[in-house]
C-alpha cells in the first residue's frame, strides 16, 4: 500500500541546535517533495521544494534532501529558534498529476 | 499580488444539514485548485482538485462535492453533513503547468453537532 510517513511524535530541541525532520514513503514515484510549515489554527506556509533528479536545496538555515533510493526526504533546521517551533509537513507532487500527498506531520518545539 | 479567500471562517452545523463552503483566488488566472481535510492532529486530506472550470476530480468518495463555476472559485458542498465531516477545511491554489508551491488560504473551522 501507499504510505507516507513522519516522524510522528513531537520532537523538543534546544535553542541554538540543529533539527532534524524525516518523511519516508512507499510505493509513489514523485516527481517532486515540499515542505511546508503549519502553525496552529493556520494554513501551510510553502518553505521549500526539492525535485526527484536533485539531492539537495538550501534556504537560509533550511536544507532538504531527497534520496529517491532509500525513499526518503530530511528537512534539517540549522540553529534553531523558538519561533521555528511549528508542525512541519511534506508533502509528495506524485509524476503525471496534480496531485499532492501530505504526510502527517512533525511537531517542533524549540526550546529557550 | 496573489490572495485566497476562504469563508466562513468557522462554522457549526447539525447532523444533516447541507454545506457550502466557498475559496475565490484573486491576481492570477487558470490556477489549478484544491480542497483538503484537516482532522484535529492530523495531515492534511486531499479532497479535490481542479485544473480548469467545470473540470474536478475527487479523491474520496464521500458526501462531499465540488464546483469551479468560474476560474478562480471552488465550492465544497455537501447534501447532509455527517459528525465524520468536522474539521479544518483547507483550500489552496497553485500556477497550473510546471512544479511550484501551494498557497493555502486561512481555512474553515467545522464542526458537526
Amino acid at each position: 500500500s501507499q504510505k507516507i510517513e513522519q516522524n510522528s511524535e513531537a520532537l523538543n530541541i534546544q535553542e541554538g541546535k540543529t533539527a532534524t525532520l524525516t518523511c519516508n514513503y512507499t510505493n509513489y514515484s514523485p516527481a517532486y517533495l515540499q515542505w511546508y510549515r503549519q502553525d496552529p489554527g493556520r494554513g501551510p506556509v510553502f518553505l521549500l521544494l526539492i525535485r526527484e533528479n536533485e539531492k539537495e536545496k538550501r534556504k537560509e538555515r533550511l536544507k532538504v534532501t531527497f534520496d529517491t533510493t532509500l525513499k526518503q526526504s530530511l528537512f534539517h533546521i540549522t540553529a534553531s529558534q523558538p519561533a521555528d517551533s511549528a508542525t512541519y509537513l511534506c508533502a509528495l507532487a506524485l509524476s503525471g498529476t496534480y496531485k499532492y500527498i501530505f504526510g502527517t506531520g512533525t511537531r517542533l518545539k524549540v526550546l529557550a | 499580488s496573489q490572495t485566497i479567500h476562504q469563508w466562513p471562517a468557522t462554522l457549526v452545523q447539525p447532523v444533516g444539514s447541507p454545506l457550502s463552503l466557498e475559496c475565490t483566488v484573486e491576481g492570477t488566472s487558470n490556477p489549478n485548485l484544491y480542497w483538503y481535510r484537516q482532522a484535529a492532529g492530523r495531515g492534511l486530506q486531499l479532497l479535490f482538485y481542479s485544473v480548469g472550470i467545470g473540470q474536478i476530480s475527487s479523491e474520496v468518495p464521500q458526501n462531499l462535492s465540488a464546483s469551479r463555476p468560474q476560474d478562480r472559485q471552488f465550492i465544497l458542498s455537501s447534501k447532509k453533513l455527517l459528525l465524520s465531516d468536522s474539521g479544518f477545511y483547507l483550500c489552496a491554489w497553485m500556477t497550473s503547468g510546471r512544479a511550484s508551491e501551494q498557497f493555502f488560504g486561512p481555512g474553515t473551522r467545522l464542526t458537526v453537532l
